[in-house]
């Protein structure tokens, strides 16, 4: 079964860094562009970046460029999210998602984990 | 950055009504649109890619159609597990953005 589980969500206060995971499985990992989009409570998605499969070339969203660093470990199949200097704006569930080999859609999500920015 | 508006943003309808569901983007994006499912809870599921092509396993009451910077996506004869939110995503070049979402409720 493909598979995506993110962790390392929590309380973190203003100003702070968290490192998010994202563990994959069923699948060739190695192989495919994975992003991050995350969700504040009860707003929409929003894409916060991207990395190809062998970590050459990671793409941001513009506003989200200097607070987030996305890196993988293929050996480990594992995603990466560091967040620093988190604001309250940050507070949201925090999707891993696997885009096609062949296209720039996501076809799987896996269910989030949930960082909340508070002191 | 290409922006994605989505109308409406809620709509309340009722088992076996057809709804549609409009997505606009703010240049030309040609067939590279995705429409996702959010139920209550859950992580987004996707529906339709490139504007009109069905993922694997969505039922055929699901349709997407539209191209440049007009898409719809239509349910037929809603079904109780359809409601919940959903989202188109341009997938023409990053920045990926998405819609503001559509709330579908039932009446």
């Amino acid at each position: 079964e493909v598979k995506l589980l993110e962790s390392g969500g929590g309380l973190v206060q203003p100003g702070g860094s968290l490192k998010l995971s994202c563990a994959a499985s069923g699948f060739d990992f190695s192989r495919y562009w994975m992003s991050w989009v995350r969700q504040a409570p009860g707003k929409g998605l929003e894409w916060i970046g991207e990395i190809n499969p062998d970590s050459s070339t990671i793409n941001y969203t513009p506003s989200l460029k200097d607070k987030f660093i996305i890196s993988r470990d293929n050996a480990k199949n594992t995603l990466y999210l560091q967040m620093s200097k988190v604001r309250s704006e940050d507070t949201a569930l925090y999707y891993c998602a696997r885009r096609t080999v062949v296209d720039w859609y996501f076809d799987v999500w896996g269910a989030g984990t949930t960082v909340t920015v508070s002191s | 950055d290409i922006q994605m508006t989505q109308s409406p943003a809620s709509l309340s309808a009722s088992v076996g009504e057809t709804v549609t569901i409009t997505c606009r983007a703010s240049e030309n994006i040609y067939s590279y649109l995705a429409w996702y499912q959010q139920k209550q809870g859950k992580s987004p599921q996707l529906l339709v890619y490139n504007a009109k092509t069905l993922a694997e396993g969505v039922p055929s009451r699901f349709s997407g159609s539209g191209s440049g910077t007009q898409f719809s996506l239509k349910i037929n004869s809603l079904q109780p597990e359809d409601f919940g939110s959903y989202y188109c995503q341009h997938h023409y070049g990053t920045p990926y953005t998405f819609g503001g979402g559509t709330k579908l409720e039932i009446k």
